[in-house]
């Protein structure tokens, strides 16, 4: 059965504290991805990698830096945190040729205060 | 600017009865088209697909419908269970391999 973990399903932080949100995969797969999700607006990318190392931006990458240090693991940071970045963090992961076909993580719901 | 957009924030159903839910996009570049359904607390999960090149998929009770010349594109579900409510997303990707680009969401709601 596949599986995507997120370290955390609720986070609390302070405006400027420094973030980490970790997921996890044991697919094998190559390609991981971060979104978050807010009301009306849907999910948006936030980054995306597609290989050890290797990251791309998406949508909406200001504010956010990744990490990939091994293929199953794509770290998500929060450099200084932002109220605006209240949101929910889905983590998703999908085979190199089946990009469309996603599996998703529960979520890390963050609150910064 | 939203390339793709679910009007409908909240829908509410009589279970038995068929539940629609809309989708339209503005980018003539996406060719391949998902849905996805999402409870609470829980990831997204896949439904079901189309290519561009079909403009029906079924799968059980759920069909998907795509009518590329008015960019539009209608999950149906029949019969409707209370168990479908839930949060659906449309998702669209383009034929040069980027990421797929979600619509905002619909909250189905099934009532007993």
């Amino acid at each position: 059965d596949v599986k995507v973990t997120q370290s955390s399903r609720y986070l609390v932080k302070r405006t400027g504290e420094k973030v980490f949100l970790e997921c996890v995969q044991d697919m094998d797969h190559e390609n991981m991805f971060w979104y978050r999700q807010d009301p009306g607006l849907g999910l948006r990318l936030i980054y995306f990698s597609y290989d050890v190392k290797m990251k791309e931006k998406g949508d909406i990458p200001e504010g956010y830096s990744v990490s990939r240090e091994k293929k199953e693991r794509f770290s998500l940071i929060l450099e200084s945190a932002s109220t605006n970045q209240t949101s929910m963090y889905l983590c998703a992961s999908s085979p190199l040729d089946r990009l469309e076909t996603q599996y998703f993580g529960p979520g890390t719901r963050l609150l910064v205060l | 600017d939203q390339q793709v957009k679910q009007n409908s924030p909240s829908l509410s159903v009589q279970e038995g009865r068929i539940s629609i839910l809309n989708c339209d996009y503005t980018n003539s570049m996406f060719d391949y088209f998902l849905w996805y359904k999402k409870y609470p607390a829980e990831g997204p999960t896949f439904l079901i697909s189309i290519s561009s090149i079909k403009d029906k998929n079924e799968d059980g009770r759920f069909t998907v419908f795509l009518n590329k010349s008015a960019k539009h594109l209608s999950l149906h579900i029949v019969p409707s269970q209370p168990g479908d409510s839930a949060v659906y997303f449309c998702a669209a990707s383009d034929n040069a391999g980027n990421m797929l680009t979600f619509g905002g969401g619909t909250r189905l709601m099934v009532k007993p």
